[in-house]
């Protein structure tokens, strides 16, 4: 079993529709949890950094973790087509940075 | 601000060749670093990691190796390239949590 699991999709959906990305891991020990996008070609971009449970929002883009669940999500509002892209959860535990495989998102303008 | 650098972009080796990616950082002493492979429409696989000078964790036993002769100097590097090598290598520092990435290097075995 992987640490962290995430559904690879793709998935594809119309320009302003709100996405939710997701990501379940399995060890209690991490303490960090980011996204990250990831455009053809090119190294991720961290988008998400969050260290408790609870919501953390920025701009159209909201990070939530549930430790209890061991669950985080990513939500995307009024989705642009600039927002296609591959999408990767991580998670940080003693001095290791782990990674979720990542979710191929397509916005149809 | 901090920045990472990572040299070349891209990389075409014959098999049997040997392999030497460098990454450095600036702006931060100390940092966590990374090496990680990303294989076709895959996720990241960490490959090395690092936590000082002359200390070198390896995830996946490989025909790889790494070093950190210097606090912001990461080095990957192979004695003899296999086509199994090929990918997208990226190399990463962090502070520790959040993870900055560089542009990678895309390699090619042939």
């Amino acid at each position: 079993q992987k640490e962290v699991e995430q559904d690879p999709g793709p998935l594809s959906v119309p320009e302003g529709a709100i996405v939710s990305l997701n990501c379940t891991y399995s060890n209690s020990a991490f303490q960090y949890f980011m996204w990250y996008r990831q455009y053809s070609r090119k190294g991720p971009e961290l988008l998400m950094y969050t260290y408790s449970s609870g919501n953390k929002e920025d701009g159209r883009f909201t990070a939530q973790v549930d430790k209890s669940s061991k669950y985080i999500s990513l939500f995307i509002r009024d989705s642009q087509p600039s927002d296609s892209a591959t999408y990767l959860c991580a998670m940080f535990r003693a001095q290791k940075l782990v990674f979720g495989q990542g979710t191929r998102l397509t916005i149809n303008p | 601000s901090q920045t990472i650098h990572q040299w070349p972009a891209t990389l075409v080796q014959p098999v049997g060749s040997p392999l030497s990616l460098e990454c450095t950082v600036e702006g931060t002493s100390n940092p966590n670093l990374y090496w990680y492979r990303q294989a076709a429409g895959r996720g990241l696989q960490l490959l090395f990691y690092s936590v000082g000078i002359g200390q070198i964790s390896s995830e996946v036993p490989q025909n790889l190796s790494a070093s950190r002769p210097q606090d912001r100097q990461f080095i990957l590097s192979s004695k003899k390239l296999l086509l199994s090598d090929s990918g997208f290598y990226l190399c990463a520092w962090s502070d520790p949590g959040e993870g900055f990435f560089g542009q990678g290097t895309r390699l090619t075995v042939v």
